[in-house]
């Protein structure tokens, strides 16, 4: 099974909202993360979690807040978003240190 | 900054034409990868080439990868409609990290 499932697939939230989305992969994968695209424009990482350690963005801002339940999920915790977060944000996997990432369908959030 | 630089950004060419992509990054890598993206999903891992080899193939897809002129290219012989797409170079320098170049934006026409 080489699928990373993604929910929701389109998430409209308002500006004091606290939703959350969430990333799952069965793969035996120990690196999962989250990147943010916006349109015609190429994924930018936002957080990665390998073998259980978090590694950040820096310029990522607070009101996003990952979350690594076990090695099979990664949800991402959102509270106070800007109209201008509104993107498509994919979720990958990778196995070992192989660098070939698997991704999930995204979810297309807009804030209002 | 991006690490890896994509030209052209479109390209449009007629269904059994081939398409060549350019990439080119600024930092020493470990390896060098090509994604594809369908408008608006996620993308799509279609080969990756080490920094120990010269060219590789899979099916209709050729990659190069030129250390000393620190660039890749993505070669798509015979292409068809269903190859329109994004298409990314990715660099891994390891540690987890891999950056993504602006794509190009190949449009098949039947």
């Amino acid at each position: 099974d080489t699928e990373v499932t993604q929910t929701p697939k389109h998430l409209v939230m308002g500006m004091t909202n606290k939703k959350s989305l969430k990333c799952e992969q069965h793969m035996g994968h120990r690196a999962m993360y989250w990147y943010k695209q916006k349109a015609k424009k190429p994924p930018e990482l936002m957080f990665v979690y390998s073998y259980e350690k978090l590694s950040i963005n820096e310029s990522v801002p607070s009101r996003f807040s990952p979350e690594c339940p076990n090695s099979s999920l990664l949800n991402l915790h959102l509270h106070a978003l800007q109209p201008e977060d509104s993107a498509l944000y994919l979720c990958a996997s990778e196995g070992g240190r192989t660098d070939t990432q698997y991704f999930g369908p995204g979810t297309r959030l807009t804030v209002l | 900054s991006q690490q890896g630089e994509e030209d052209p950004q479109a390209l449009s060419i007629q269904e059994g034409e081939n398409a060549t992509m350019n990439c080119s990054y600024k930092t020493s890598i470990n390896n060098l990868q090509w994604y594809r993206q369908n408008s608006g999903r996620g993308l799509v891992h279609l080969i990756l080439i080490r920094s120990n080899e010269r060219e590789k193939h899979s099916g209709r897809l050729r990659v190069t990868l030129d250390t000393s002129k620190k660039s890749s290219s993505l070669l798509i012989t015979a292409s068809r409609a269903a190859d329109t797409a994004s298409y990314f170079c990715a660099t891994g320098t390891g540690g987890f990290k891999t950056i993504f170049g602006a794509g190009t934006r190949l449009f098949v026409k039947a």
